[in-house]
């Protein structure tokens, strides 16, 4: 089915390991988004892409980590993680002024 | 630094009321989008707002943007149960579509 989807859906992960959250999209659109979504707050962008190796930073980069070697991959990877990364993270990919979530991802770091 | 605020940020209704969630913005911007989000769930989007004066109605919620004031407005006529879920607001600072700056979200119960 087209759509974007994100892997894994729910994570728990220790202090300082590497962890990679997957996004994979369908419709082949240009621009893919990286947010975090913590406990009573709106959504924060992390990283954004234009295009395949094209990226940027976003509000709150640090300490993450962005590649996009196909159009339809996104992925995001904590290099180290920290408690503070505990968070739900949403991908996202517009074409235009529609944008469209994926389901999230809820990560733990203990 | 373009900052987005909702208010109110809790907001308890009966059903059949009328009420406005207000989303103010810092900067100049054509694009304004409004979601809702069910709890655990991802964001689903209810309205993309893309000029001046723009207003958008579906069943009882109706949007609508002003980019002089720097306000847009989600009005919910005659709530219901179903309606009760965090709605968001977010405004596309680069108007380049996805570059998303959120406002805080406002919750709203609808009691019977």
């Amino acid at each position: 089915d087209a759509g974007i989807t994100q892997s894994p859906r729910y994570k728990i992960t220790e202090t300082g390991r590497q962890v990679t959250l997957m996004c994979h999209q369908t419709w082949s659109h240009s621009y893919m988004f990286w947010y975090r979504q913590d406990l009573g707050h709106g959504l924060r962008l992390i990283y954004y892409s234009a295009a395949a190796d094209i990226t940027d930073k976003g509000e709150v980069p640090d300490g993450y980590v962005v590649s996009r070697s196909k159009t339809e991959n996104f992925p995001l990877t904590l290099e180290s993680a920290t408690r503070s990364q505990t968070s739900v993270y949403f991908c996202a990919s517009s074409e235009w002024a529609t944008i469209y979530f994926g389901e999230g991802s809820w990560l733990t770091v203990v | 630094e373009l900052k987005v605020e909702q208010n109110p940020l809790f907001l308890s209704m009966q059903e059949g009321k009328n009420y406005t969630i207000y989303c103010n913005y810092s900067t100049t911007s054509d694009r304004l989008y409004w979601y809702r989000q069910d709890p655990g769930k991802s964001l689903e989007s209810l309205f993309v707002l893309l000029s001046n004066g723009a207003v958008k109605q579906e069943g009882r919620l109706m949007a609508s943007l002003d980019t002089k004031a720097r306000l847009s407005t989600l009005h919910i006529t005659a709530a219901v149960h179903d309606l009760s879920a965090t709605y968001f607001c977010a405004v596309d600072k680069d108007n380049q579509g996805g570059k998303l700056i959120f406002g805080q979200g406002t919750e709203l119960s609808v009691k019977p």
